[in-house]
């Protein structure tokens, strides 16, 4: 009965390969969102969907590429994968408005060697 | 000036004792204020949203002061199980997006 579920936990790869993060959820909710948190531990926004529509895409490179084939679920590739994308990315939802609580998912840490 | 600005802290403190973090905000037309709490390597949790006439939950009271751009968070009572990361976060009303700071690592000893 996992809220916002995250594939997979950790992710350990090489510069310049491809990799995808998968995030669903059952709360119901319309709107699902993409944070990075870095080493300083800054959670900084990349990507919200509203029911399958991209609504904010922050200043992020154009190697990551948010896919959301339905509204419970927010896929998230990043291409030629870099020493800085290092990171812990959290996949949030909630329901639509600046409202309401946002309830996130485990976090996937990727590494990049 | 960034957006959201918070002491890191640590602050470490014994049960019992009160404790209170500030966090303070930039931007003006910021709707929505929220306390969430990180617990080491885990997911952010909201912990209390923030109204501006001030609420309180159980050991916890939270304050917004518009007219100095600010937010304040009061634990009362400290315990053990409170040892965590402190976020101060704020909205525009634009998609929901939230502007997370820095956190205040806060450290409850016996």
């Amino acid at each position: 009965d996992t809220a916002v579920s995250q594939t997979p936990k950790y992710l350990v790869t090489q510069m310049g390969n491809d990799k995808s993060i998968k995030c669903e959820q059952n709360l119901g909710h319309d709107t699902m969102y993409w944070y990075k948190q870095d080493s300083k531990k800054f959670l900084k926004i990349m990507f919200s969907y509203n029911n399958k529509e991209l609504i904010i895409n922050e200043t992020v490179p154009n190697r990551f590429s948010p896919k959301s084939p339905d509204k419970a679920h927010l896929n998230l590739h990043i291409n030629s994968l870099e020493l800085g994308d290092s990171a812990v990315y959290f996949c949030a939802s909630s329901r639509r408005g600046p409202y309401n609580e946002q309830f996130f998912g485990p976090g996937t840490r990727l590494t990049v060697l | 000036r960034k957006e959201v600005e918070q002491d890191p802290g640590p602050f470490n403190v014994p049960e019992g004792a009160t404790v209170a973090f500030n966090c303070t905000y930039s931007n003006s037309a910021s709707q929505s204020f929220f306390w969430y709490r990180q617990d080491c390597r885990k997911e952010p949790k909201l912990l209390m949203s923030v109204y501006s006439s001030g609420n309180e939950d159980g050991r916890f009271t939270a304050q917004l002061n518009r007219a100095s751009q600010y937010i304040s968070l009061l634990i009362r009572d400290s315990k053990l199980s409170d040892s965590a990361t402190y976020l101060c976060v704020f909205s525009y009303n634009q998609g929901g997006k939230l502007i997370f700071g820095q956190g205040t690592e806060l450290s409850v000893k016996p």
